[in-house]
């Protein structure tokens, strides 16, 4: 069993829907969150970073973690073509300094 | 957010030589920096840790001679791949961590070996 899983999809979605995307994990300790976008022959962007459980929001984008059942997500409100990208989650544990990452998720936003 | 330079974005080179990539926190310093190749379609796979001033740590299954990575600054990490060959040609990226816990990448770097 890997440490974290991720649905790799492909997830395709019409304009304007709430995405909703999903890692769980396996590891107790992960104390940080994080998910990053990745366009094709670019460098994951960092798009939340969540410390321990709660909801964080950003715009279109929100995150929320829930240690109890060791799942994390990310919700995109008001989906646009320009999401269209790979999403990877990432965790880590408190004073590690590797981060554990999910196999990613493709994404389409049809117009 | 923070900002990580990874150049360059694309080489060819012919097999037996080597590349040398570099990889720059321009804002804020990095005291860990990380090392990953990419395949097609695949998830980061980590290759190496790098702390300023000491030797990588490298994964399971990676060549030391082969990958050599210097972290001499705060702000710079270099990888090299030494005498390439054509299995080698992948996607690579760096990444730099600021403070204990955010990680930032670099654009990536496209390499392949003739």
């Amino acid at each position: 069993q890997k440490e974290v899983e991720q649905d790799p999809g492909p997830l395709s979605v019409p304009e304007g829907a709430i995405v909703s995307l999903n890692c769980t994990y396996s590891n107790s300790a992960f104390q940080y969150f994080m998910w990053y976008r990745q366009y094709s022959r670019k460098g994951p962007e960092l798009l939340m970073y969540t410390y321990s459980s709660g909801n964080k929001e950003d715009g279109r984008f929100t995150a929320q973690v829930d240690k109890s059942s060791k799942y994390i997500s990310l919700f995109i409100r008001d989906s646009q073509p320009s999401d269209s990208a790979t999403y990877l989650c990432a965790m880590s544990e408190e004073g590690a300094q590797k981060l554990v990452f999910g196999q990613g998720t493709r994404l389409t936003i049809n117009p | 957010g923070a900002v990580v330079s990874q150049h360059p974005s694309w080489v060819i080179c012919k097999s037996g030589t080597s590349v040398k990539i570099e990889c720059r926190s321009l804002d804020f310093q990095a005291t860990t920096m990380f090392w990953y190749r990419q395949f097609p379609k695949q998830s980061l796979m980590l290759m190496a840790t790098s702390n300023e001033g000491s030797k990588a740590t490298y994964e399971q299954g990676v060549e030391k001679d082969k990958f050599l990575i210097n972290h001499a600054s705060l702000t710079l990490s270099t990888l090299t791949v030494t005498s390439a060959h054509p299995e080698d040609s992948s996607f690579y990226i760096c990444s730099a961590k600021r403070y204990a816990t955010e990680a930032f990448f670099g654009q990536g770097t496209r390499l392949t070996v003739v």
